[in-house]
């Protein structure tokens, strides 16, 4: 049971637009910023969002992630098949002093 | 290049111990603070431990805590971590991390590939 929430899957074809959500609590995204990562198929995780609603470079502004109080979205435009990976959010959580992370949401680009 | 180097894994029986390395190179170790965060067949991540940049602050997921130690070497450019009583159940790939810490803010901006650790009789 992961202390923040996401959806399991979402789909979407190609060229459309997805968002997934991440519930957490006042003492996780409620009090600090929201980060994403995007996982392939076989790799290890990469960062995808941090701050909220930054992207590192190299990001393409096709990601997008914003913050509302204890909630969190990162939506994806102009659907790739390459885009098809998991994606997890993940914050600090004052309560646990520790890193939480969602349990992950598969994308299948149709 | 930014780059991070797992290496230690292996096949442990139940109960035994075994020792993760982590190299850092194109970056400044001794300034980030420094993650673990492993991922079981199938599943999805869990931060497993981290360790202030000089080593003076250390926060373990409670499930590991008093059994696994993390622990670094600045002068290697090297990140530990030291597992014991080891469990069926922790069976993952086990990721080295660099992050980015600051008030409110903590996130890996920086994944090594991983290493497996299998537990099995």
């Amino acid at each position: 049971q992961s202390v923040l929430t996401q959806p399991p899957s979402v789909s979407a074809a190609p060229g459309q637009k997805v968002t997934i959500s991440c519930s957490g609590s006042s003492s996780n995204i409620g009090s600090n910023y929201v980060s994403w990562y995007q996982q392939l198929p076989g790799t290890a995780p990469k960062l995808l969002i941090y701050d909220n609603s930054k992207r590192p470079s190299g990001i393409p502004d096709r990601f997008s992630g914003s913050r509302s109080d204890t909630s969190a979205t990162l939506g994806i435009t102009g659907l790739q098949t390459g885009d098809e990976a998991d994606y997890y959010c993940g914050t600090w959580d004052y309560s646990l002093d520790n890193v939480v992370f969602g349990g992950g949401t598969k994308l299948t680009v149709l | 290049e930014v780059q991070l180097v797992e290496s230690g894994g292996g096949l442990v029986q139940p109960g035994g111990s075994l020792r993760l390395s982590c190299v850092a190179s194109g970056f400044t170790f001794s300034t980030y603070w420094m993650s673990w965060v492993r991922q079981a067949p199938g599943k999805g991540l869990e931060w497993v431990a981290n360790i202030k940049k000089d080593g003076s602050k250390i926060y373990y997921v409670d499930s590991v805590r008093g059994r696994f130690t993390i622990s670094r070497d600045n002068a290697k450019n090297s990140l530990y971590l030291q597992m014991n009583s080891l469990r069926v159940e922790e069976t993952a790939v086990y990721y080295c991390t660099r992050d980015q810490q600051g008030a409110g803010n903590y996130y890996m901006d920086v994944w090594g590939r991983g290493t497996t650790v299998t537990v099995s009789s």
